[in-house]
């Protein structure tokens, strides 16, 4: 079956430092998208990036980075110079391939981000 | 509106009483999602809409939920006979085309409370 797992349950960051959030995937699709979504305390879940699994190129926009390595399954997700507006969940979703067709998310467990003065 | 709305933000509900909670998606979206986000599960998924095409409902936990699609734009999900563990936050989105690479865009959700 397919797993995102989020090990880190909550990170507390001061400002202007860096962080990284971990997403370890499991899969038998050879063929896949992952994604990166932010929830903010409004609960809006925004979505911040999508990977295909033949695009290992990591990825830069502005502070946020992406590191997608296959041989490792993982797809972690770099802040540099965390700022306040930071803090939120942020969550790493797999998409999963529906029986009738379609696709689907699977969600990772989020990681709660805390960036304080 | 430019975004998914949902409808209502909140809801507290007497246990054994029947909810409807609505969702419009962006526009032009042919694929609409419900998943729903809870402490002890985090996010599930619940329902996909593609067009006018039967729905998958494999994600649907019990006979008690279900949801409908109206002329491929507004759905509505309902749980009849609510029960404490249907308490839960639950989100609705939609993409352009149901298709893996295509994001989806979500709503802020509606918090059902079952009392």
């Amino acid at each position: 079956a397919q797993k995102v797992t989020q090990a880190q349950t909550e990170i507390s960051v001061v400002e202007k430092e860096d962080v990284t959030l971990d997403c370890v995937y499991e899969t038998r699709d050879t063929t896949y998208y992952l994604f990166w979504y932010k929830q903010p305390p409004s609960g809006e879940l925004v979505f911040l990036i999508r990977r295909n699994s033949f695009d290992e190129q990591n990825e830069i926009s502005g502070r946020y980075s992406w590191n997608f390595q296959k041989s490792t399954s993982s797809f972690n997700f770099t802040i540099t110079a965390s700022q306040v507006v930071d803090s939120a969940v942020y969550f790493c979703a797999l998409s999963e391939r529906l029986t009738g067709g379609g696709n689907k998310l699977t969600f990772g467990t989020g990681t709660q981000l805390k960036v304080e003065l | 509106g430019a975004g998914v709305s949902q409808s209502p933000s909140n809801k507290v509900t007497e246990k054994g009483k029947d909810v409807e909670l609505r969702c419009d998606p962006i526009s032009g979206h042919t694929a609409l999602y419900w998943y729903r986000q809870s402490l002890g599960q985090g996010l599930e998924f619940l329902i996909y809409f593609q067009g006018n095409s039967a729905p998958d409902k494999s994600g649907l936990p019990s006979d008690r939920f279900s949801a409908e699609r109206t002329g491929g734009s507004v759905s509505t999900l309902t749980i009849q006979r609510t029960q404490q563990e249907d308490s839960a936050v639950y989100l609705c989105a939609s993409s352009l085309d149901g298709r893996a690479r295509t994001e989806a865009f979500f709503g802020q959700g509606t918090r059902l409370t079952v009392v």
